[in-house]
């Protein structure tokens, strides 16, 4: 499977603090993505970026924040403003430039209590 | 809004037996669509796009502009078949997915 990471697998972080979410890729790709999934929901669109140094809001970004300062990183920071931030995370990439195929991480599931 | 339907959350089909994944959307324009799928423990990943019009692992999935469809069949299920499928829909020029809300499929031996 390699080619984009997500660490760690399991987080637990008690509520009110701040916590980041690491997603690494080696696949050159210039766009990454992540999704929260709940049960029922589906996969819902957080925050996207097409390249370096820039990036835009999905459908749920309140109370997430990104930053994409080098290509093959794209780490996700959920803040303590996400009211229900337990979930399971998901980062993905794609080559980019009009090519669609998304590439998904292993997700990392994060508990908040 | 964009919005993609999966009316089923649950579908069981016993082996051997025909399967259909129902998805409609709700765009304009001509979209790229998608299904993507997650067996268990394994990355979501994807299963077939429509502009390829590709048979994945004995899938296919025909576009109906009309009723703005997008189903996912297969003439005859397997147990392997077992997963979560997500319909997913993407404007051109816009490379950004919206996901369907899933189906699991869970095939009887």
């Amino acid at each position: 499977d390699g080619g984009i990471t997500q660490s760690p697998k399991y987080l637990f972080r008690k509520e009110g603090q701040n916590v980041t979410l690491s997603c690494e890729q080696n696949l050159n790709h210039d766009a990454m993505y992540w999704y929260r999934q709940d049960p029922g929901q589906g996969l819902r669109l957080i925050y996207y970026s097409q390249i370096v140094n820039d990036f835009q809001k999905g459908d749920i970004a309140e109370g997430y924040s990104v930053s994409r300062e080098k290509k093959e990183s794209f780490p996700l920071t959920v803040t303590s403003a996400q009211k229900n931030p337990t979930a399971f995370y998901l980062c993905a990439s794609s080559p980019g430039q009009g090519y669609y195929e998304q590439y998904f991480g292993p997700g990392t599931r994060l508990t908040v209590t | 809004a964009q919005r993609v339907t999966q009316p089923e959350k649950l579908l069981s089909v016993f082996k051997g037996a025909p399967v259909e994944l129902k998805c409609n959307y709700s765009y304009s324009g001509s979209p790229e669509l998608f299904w993507y799928v997650q067996y268990s423990r394994q990355r979501l990943q994807l299963l077939l796009r429509h502009i390829s019009r590709e048979s994945i692992k004995g899938f296919t999935a025909d576009l109906n502009k009309g009723e703005t469809s997008f189903h996912l069949k297969k003439p005859f299920a397997q147990e392997e078949d077992s997963a979560m499928y997500y319909c997913a829909p993407s404007y051109f020029g816009n490379e950004k997915l919206t996901f369907g809300t899933g189906t699991r499929l869970t095939i009887i031996p």
